[in-house]
């Protein structure tokens, strides 16, 4: 069975920092791109990064860019998202989803529960 | 990227009707890599369907996709109690960054 585990969500100030991680299982993790999704409360969908399963080429949208950084520990079947210069308009629930390829397709076929960023003084 | 627009906003129907959702892309999708998620109020998004029509694992037969080039649909044939929930599109496959529709919200009349 396949599982998706976020965790390192919580309350920061604008400007602050923090790393979400999303420890994987069930999978060859380094055989598949992985990506961040993000949710605005009471709104839709966004895409915020991928990489691929080697970790050799990242993705960014342009509302992060610069200031998160996606990265991945296939000997600990773990994902990281790195986030700094944190905004009030960050503050989303982050999951992380797998993709069925190597490269980001992106599809995501597995996602997982989701940890909540807030960024507010 | 493509810009994907979603209608109706919401879909007022009862169970056992039929549900049509629409996704219209604002350029052409390439290879009809289109997808629909699922979501459940508290809950991830789920997969239904990827490359325009075809089910992922574990999806009801009920649920079917159509479309090519820039419209697409989702089709739930009779709706069941579970199928409330909020229904995105996303295209992929091309150049980063990917975008999803806004959503609609398929809800019980």
């Amino acid at each position: 069975e396949v599982q998706l585990l976020e965790s390192g969500g919580g309350l920061v100030q604008p400007g602050g920092s923090l790393r979400l991680s999303c420890a994987a299982s069930g999978i060859t993790f380094s055989s598949h791109a992985m990506s961040w999704v993000r949710q605005a409360p009471g709104k839709g969908l966004e895409w915020v990064s991928g990489i691929s399963g080697t970790g050799g080429s990242t993705y960014y949208a342009d509302s992060v860019k610069g200031r998160f950084t996606i990265s991945r520990d296939n000997s600990k079947n773990t994902l990281y998202l790195q986030m700094k210069s944190l905004r009030a308009e960050d503050t989303a629930v982050y999951y992380c989803a797998k993709d069925p390829l190597f490269e980001p397709y992106p599809l995501f076929d597995y996602w997982g529960q989701g940890t909540l960023v807030t960024v507010s003084s | 990227e493509a810009v994907l627009t979603q209608s109706p906003a919401t879909l007022s129907l009862s169970p056992g009707e039929r549900a049509t959702l629409s996704c219209e892309a604002s350029q052409s999708v390439s290879s009809n890599y289109l997808a629909w998620y699922q979501q459940k109020p508290g809950l991830a998004p789920r997969l239904l369907i990827y490359a325009a029509s075809s089910r992922a694992t574990g999806i009801p037969d009920r649920f079917s996709g159509s479309g090519s080039g820039t419209d697409f649909t989702l089709t739930i044939s009779r709706l069941e109690p579970e199928d409330f929930a909020v229904y995105y599109c996303q295209q992929y496959g091309s150049s980063l960054p990917i975008t999803f529709g806004q959503g609609t919200r398929l809800e019980i009349k």
